[in-house]
C-alpha cells in the first residue's frame, strides 16, 4: 500500500498565523492530492499535484512534492478559524487514491 | 457535497442484519466508490467501480458487498459477514478528472 503518513497528528495555532502539514508516501505516484473535511462531513479537495511538478499554489494554500523524498507538504497561510478540520493527503499510482490518517488543525480565534 | 446524496445520514441496526446504503449522484461521473472511515482514521476503500454493471474490490472488501445497474447509483450493503460494521461510511465519484468528489456520508451503528 501506497499510503501517505500526515505529520503533525494534531495542530494548533492562533488565527493568522501559518499552518503546515506534512505527507510521506511509500511507492511512485502519479499525483497527491489534499483534501479538507469538516467534522462529521464528506471530504472537499483542495488541490492536486503532478509527480512532474514541484509546487502549485491556489488561494492561501501551497503544496510543495519532493519525489526524490517521496512527501508532500501543504501551507495554509493566515489562518482562520473556518480553516478548523481535517486534511488528507490521497496519493494515486497503479491503484485508486489511497488517504493518509489525517491532521487535525485547530484554529483558534 | 455537489450532486452527490447518502442517504439516510444516520443508520442503526440490530446485529446479524443485512442493511443497504444508498449513494446517488447526478454529476454523470462514471467511477464511483465507497470508503468507510472510523474515529481518528483515514479512508478505507470498500468497493469502487469505474463503468456500469462492473465493480472491483478495495482494501476491505469482506463483509460487503455492491451492484452499479445504473450510473446514478452504486448501493452498497453491509452483510452480517462483516464483523465490526460500526463506522461512517462514504460515496465518492471521479469524473475525467482525478479528484474525488464526496457525498455527506451515513453513520451507521450496528448494536
Amino acid at each position: 500500500s501506497q499510503q501517505g503518513e500526515e505529520d503533525p497528528q494534531a495542530l494548533s495555532i492562533q488565527e493568522g498565523e501559518n499552518a503546515t502539514m506534512n505527507c510521506s508516501y511509500k511507492t511512485s505516484i502519479n499525483n497527491l492530492q489534499w483534501y479538507r473535511q469538516n467534522s462529521g462531513r464528506g471530504l472537499v479537495h483542495l488541490i492536486l499535484i503532478r509527480s512532474n511538478e514541484r509546487e502549485k499554489h491556489s488561494g492561501r494554500l501551497r503544496v510543495t512534492l519532493d519525489t526524490s523524498k517521496k512527501s508532500s507538504s501543504l501551507l495554509i497561510t493566515a489562518s482562520r478559524a473556518a480553516d478548523t478540520a481535517s486534511y488528507f493527503c490521497a496519493t494515486e499510482g497503479n491503484t485508486p487514491l489511497v488517504f493518509g490518517k489525517g491532521t487535525r488543525l485547530s484554529v483558534i480565534a | 457535497d455537489g450532486g452527490i446524496t447518502q442517504s439516510p445520514k444516520y443508520l442503526f441496526r440490530k446485529e446479524g442484519q443485512n442493511v443497504t446504503l444508498s449513494c446517488e449522484q447526478n454529476l454523470n461521473h462514471d467511477a464511483m466508490y465507497w470508503y468507510r472511515q472510523d474515529p481518528g482514521q483515514g479512508l478505507r476503500l470498500i468497493y469502487y467501480s469505474q463503468i456500469v454493471n462492473d465493480f472491483q474490490k478495495g482494501d476491505i472488501a469482506e463483509g460487503y458487498s455492491v451492484s452499479r445497474e445504473k450510473k446514478e447509483s452504486f448501493p452498497l450493503t453491509v452483510t452480517s459477514a462483516q464483523k465490526n460494521p460500526t463506522a461512517f461510511y462514504l460515496c465518492a465519484t471521479a469524473g475525467t478528472g482525478y479528484e474525488q468528489y464526496f457525498g455527506p456520508g451515513t453513520r451507521l451503528t450496528v448494536t
